[in-house]
């Protein structure tokens, strides 16, 4: 398996609800990201766990709230998200020692 | 900070053409190189990457130039085809480590039948 999914594909939420993202690899990668992209723009770096520990927090506001469960499973949490978070969430994996990191096809949230 | 950045935001070729796209970066510590590609709808796909010890590297069709002088990246596609249509996006990782990428802007590829 060399694919990086993630779920779901979209999501709708108001500014009170509470959700979650979620990525599943299975490469045997070690490290895995989240990343924010908005219309037009490059991707940019929310967070980076690398054998299952937080290692960079980009200064990302506390209503997105990484999570990874094991070596395979990474989610993040949504609660009282602003319209300006309305982007794609994209997931990615490396193995610890590579550089190239795999991308899913990512989450188009739309918060209302 | 965002050190990676692209000369031209788009790119229209012809069919069977031969595309060029540009990166200019500024961190000289950076010392590996990927380029992707990124299909509507899509995410971000590894086309290739080249670290600062080489000057050039060439896979199926592409070609990426690394000029650590004047910090400049490119990516050559050979004959380029309606699928190579997508954005396009250099990337950097300082230090060699897996942690961080940054990405630059990206250059929308068009490619005429």
């Amino acid at each position: 398996d060399t694919e990086v999914t993630q779920t779901p594909k979209h999501l709708v939420m108001g500014m009170t609800n509470k959700k979650s993202l979620k990525c599943e690899q299975h490469m045997g990668h070690r490290a895995m990201y989240w990343y924010k992209q908005k219309a037009k723009k490059p991707p940019e770096l929310m967070f980076v766990y690398s054998y299952e520990k937080l290692s960079i927090n980009e200064s990302v506001p506390s209503r997105f709230s990484p999570e990874c469960p094991n070596s395979s499973l990474l989610n993040l949490h949504l609660h009282a998200l602003q319209p300006e978070d309305s982007a794609l969430y994209l997931c990615a994996s490396s193995r610890p020692s590579g550089n190239e990191q795999f991308f899913g096809p990512g989450t188009r949230l739309t918060v209302l | 900070g965002e050190s990676v950045g692209l000369h031209l935001p788009t790119l229209s070729v012809q069919e069977g053409d031969n595309s060029i796209i540009n990166c200019a970066y500024s961190n000289s510590a950076s010392d590996y190189f990927i380029w992707y590609k990124q299909e509507s709808g899509k995410g971000p796909q590894f086309i290739i990457d080249i670290r600062s010890n080489m000057d050039k590297r060439q896979g199926q069709r592409v070609t990426v130039l690394l000029n650590k002088t004047v910090k400049h990246l490119s990516l050559q596609i050979a004959a380029t085809q309606p699928g190579d249509s997508a954005v396009y996006f250099c990337a950097e990782n300082i230090r060699g480590g897996s942690e961080k990428l940054v990405f630059g802007k990206g250059t929308k590829l068009t490619v005429n039948p």
